[in-house]
């Protein structure tokens, strides 16, 4: 089955402190890992993926195929980063875009 | 910048009626999809289409149906709306290849329709 897990309903750090989000994955083939960031009153928007390795707003996520995971993780939290994440996942088996739970970041002043 | 646009932003309903919300995008994408976004359950896939008149069932697709007659528009339809379809709706695109993924490809939302039904 093809499955994206956060563990995490809310995660409240203090700025300046590391961040992590969880994100664990179930899929068969080849997948391909996000994550998407919904700000407050903003739509949900593309934050980075896999393929990409790249670091956007600070933030960077490897794709672990051992553990099926893809965390995401910033060194120093920022006010700004206060919003809802989500993983999600696709790949060869599929044309679908399958999302996790969802975390809740809340960086406190 | 491609557009997502959501016909309503909120809407409130009775329950029976038949509830349209529709979705239009300028970017001619072929894969088009409708998500419901409720606390602590993410996104949940209702039904997506890869190309007009294409449909496929997502993961919870009773109580939905769905219409796709121009590449550009979406249409997410509640048969008989229920309360427990009280939800935000999200509609996304994103350039497929019929109906598998394209690799690296972004997906773009709209800006949600937060349903209510009394």
């Amino acid at each position: 089955a093809q499955r994206v897990t956060q563990p995490e309903k809310l995660l409240s750090v203090f700025k300046g402190a590391p961040v992590e989000l969880k994100c664990n994955y179930s899929y068969s083939g080849s997948p391909e890992l996000f994550w998407y960031v919904q700000y407050s009153r903003q739509r949900l928007q593309l934050l980075l993926r896999h393929i990409s390795r790249e670091s956007i707003k600070g933030f960077t996520a490897d794709l672990n195929k051992g553990e099926t995971s893809f965390h995401l993780k910033k060194p120093f939290a920022q006010e700004e980063d206060s919003a809802m994440y989500y993983c999600a996942l696709s790949g060869t088996l599929t044309g679908k875009l399958i999302f996790g739970q969802g975390t809740t970041l809340q960086v406190k002043p | 910048d491609v557009k997502v646009t959501q016909s309503s932003r909120y809407l409130v309903k009775r329950t029976g009626e038949k509830v349209f919300l529709e979705c239009v995008q300028d970017m001619d994408h072929e894969n088009m999809f409708w998500y419901r976004q409720d606390p602590g359950l993410g996104l949940r896939l209702i039904y997506f289409s890869y190309d007009v008149k294409m449909k496929e069932k997502g993961d919870i697709p009773e109580g939905y149906s769905v219409s796709r007659e121009k590449k550009e528009r979406f249409s997410l339809i509640l048969e008989s709306a229920s309360t427990n379809q009280t939800s935000m709706y999200l509609c996304a695109t994103y350039r497929g290849q019929g109906a598998r993924w394209r690799g690296g490809t972004e997906a773009f939302f709209g800006q949600g329709t937060r349903l209510t039904v009394v």
